[in-house]
């Protein structure tokens, strides 16, 4: 299948500073991106999609000049959690939108980035 | 933003046992996900379902699109220690906004050895 990765895995930084997180389709190209954010035994929330190209839409309730996101090629997208609080930490998963093959959608998740902001 | 209604929340059973899960939709989608998440990782796609009746299996895991176009389920055959996880039902509307996918709930399956 589809491999999707993410760097880093962990990420431990201290109140203040900024963190990238890098999100790669490994096997194929993708024009579109998710980023998401996982509290624990929650469900996925849809923070914003990235587009190649072109500026990532945020969804609401989403400050987008704290999350930006940049989707520079088809293959990378970054998400860089600017000035990290406490709060902002939390699981942050990307997925990636591979071409429709005969109208087929899906979507492959890559492993996720756990933030602790200290 | 909508949420399928995915059911049960979680499930406690002995290996060996079938499950049962599914999700229903207020409004028609186009396509309907399985994916399973393990603690610490991201969902693993199980299997995609893109036509209304379509029955599609990947293993001991069957899914099906329901003939409404409303609902699926998924369906896990004699159960290991290993199918413990959380899995999410997702799916595309018809009214489609770009590929963003609706997620249900989750259903935290837990199989006692």
């Amino acid at each position: 299948g589809a491999v999707v990765s993410q760097h880093p895995s962990r990420v431990i930084c201290k109140s203040g500073t900024s963190v990238k997180i890098e999100c790669r389709s490994l096997d194929f190209q993708a024009t579109t991106m998710f980023w998401y954010r996982q509290f624990p035994k929650q469900s996925l929330m849809l923070m914003a999609t990235s587009n190649e190209g072109s500026k990532a839409t945020y969804e609401q309730g989403v400050e987008k000049d704290k999350f930006l996101i940049n989707h520079a090629s088809l293959t990378l997208s970054t998400l860089t959690v600017t000035s990290a609080h406490p709060e902002d930490s939390s699981f942050y998963i990307c997925s990636a939108r591979p071409g429709l093959a005969g109208g087929r959608e899906t979507q492959y998740f890559g492993p996720g980035t756990r933030l602790l902001v200290l | 933003g909508q949420q399928l209604n995915q059911s049960p929340q979680s499930m406690f059973i002995q290996e060996g046992e079938d499950v049962s899960m599914n999700c229903t939709s207020s409004s028609i989608f186009n396509t309907w996900l399985w994916y399973k998440q393990e603690p610490g990782e991201g969902p693993v796609l199980l299997i995609a379902l893109y036509k209304a009746g379509e029955l599609t299996s990947n293993g001991r895991l069957t899914a099906q699109f329901g003939i409404t176009r409303k609902d699926s389920f998924l369906n896990i055959s004699a159960s290991i220690p290993s199918d413990v996880g959380i899995y999410f039902c997702a799916g595309l509307p018809s009214y489609n906004q770009g590929g963003k996918l609706i997620f249900g709930q989750g259903t935290e399956l837990s199989v006692k050895p």
